[in-house]
């Protein structure tokens, strides 16, 4: 099993829509969960930490389930300015440093 | 705007050449990061700095020589470059080096080799 997997889409969605993204972890240790946005040709930039109690910012909200080991991210009410990859981000089975998924790519449309 | 600053922002070297990226913070974070991200493919880790240390090292080949000058500052020293070598260079730096802080990014060289 890889350490971070997600479904890399893409989703396309009308704007207005809510959409969810789901990412499994394997390392049952991991203390750190994150969402990243990358945009294309940009650097990653951090979207929200993903607590162990869920937790919201504006539009999106994330959750974690660690018994079945994976965190998700729903986004109401889509932009077309949300168009992006979005990256699930974990630590590492040592601790020292966070693994990347390959990102679930979004296209929000008129 | 940034708060990881890195330059230059695009190089193209030829295959004999020698450069260095730079990677600057002033977030008093203690552990800094490269990474190397091909075209739609997520970031990969190179090398880890913790404390001005070198704590992690992915078996990077030794044509890429990392260097932290102080707590602000990170290289990444180039040398016999390959085509394959060609991609966006990221560097980051994070509050711990022990993954429980989230890192922040620079906007990356964009690195061509010839």
């Amino acid at each position: 099993r890889k350490e971070v997997e997600q479904d890399p889409g893409p989703f396309n969605v009308p704007e207005g829509a809510t959409v969810a993204f789901n990412c499994t972890y394997s390392n049952s240790a991991s203390q750190s969960f994150f969402w990243y946005r990358q945009d294309c040709r940009k650097e990653p930039k951090l979207l929200m930490s993903v607590y162990s109690s869920g937790n919201e910012d504006g539009r999106f909200t994330a959750q974690l389930n660690r018994a079945s080991q994976y965190i998700s991210l729903l986004i109401r009410d889509s932009k077309l300015s949300d168009s992006a990859t979005y990256l699930c981000v974990v630590n590492n089975q040592a601790g020292t440093a966070l693994i990347f998924g390959k990102g679930t790519t979004l296209s929000v449309s008129s | 705007d940034t708060e990881v600053t890195q330059t230059p922002k695009h190089l193209v070297m030829g295959m004999t050449n020698k450069k260095s990226l730079k990677c600057e913070q002033h977030m008093g974070h203690r552990a800094m990061y490269w990474y190397k991200q091909k075209a739609k493919k997520p970031p990969e880790l190179m090398f880890v700095y913790s404390y001005e240390k070198l704590s992690i090292n992915e078996s990077v080949p030794s044509r890429f020589s990392p260097e932290c000058p102080n707590s602000s500052l990170l290289n990444l020293h180039l040398h016999a470059l390959q085509p394959e070598d060609s991609a966006l260079y990221l560097c980051a730096s994070s509050q711990d080096g022990q993954g429980h802080s989230p890192q922040h990014f620079g906007d990356g060289t964009r690195l061509s080799i010839l």
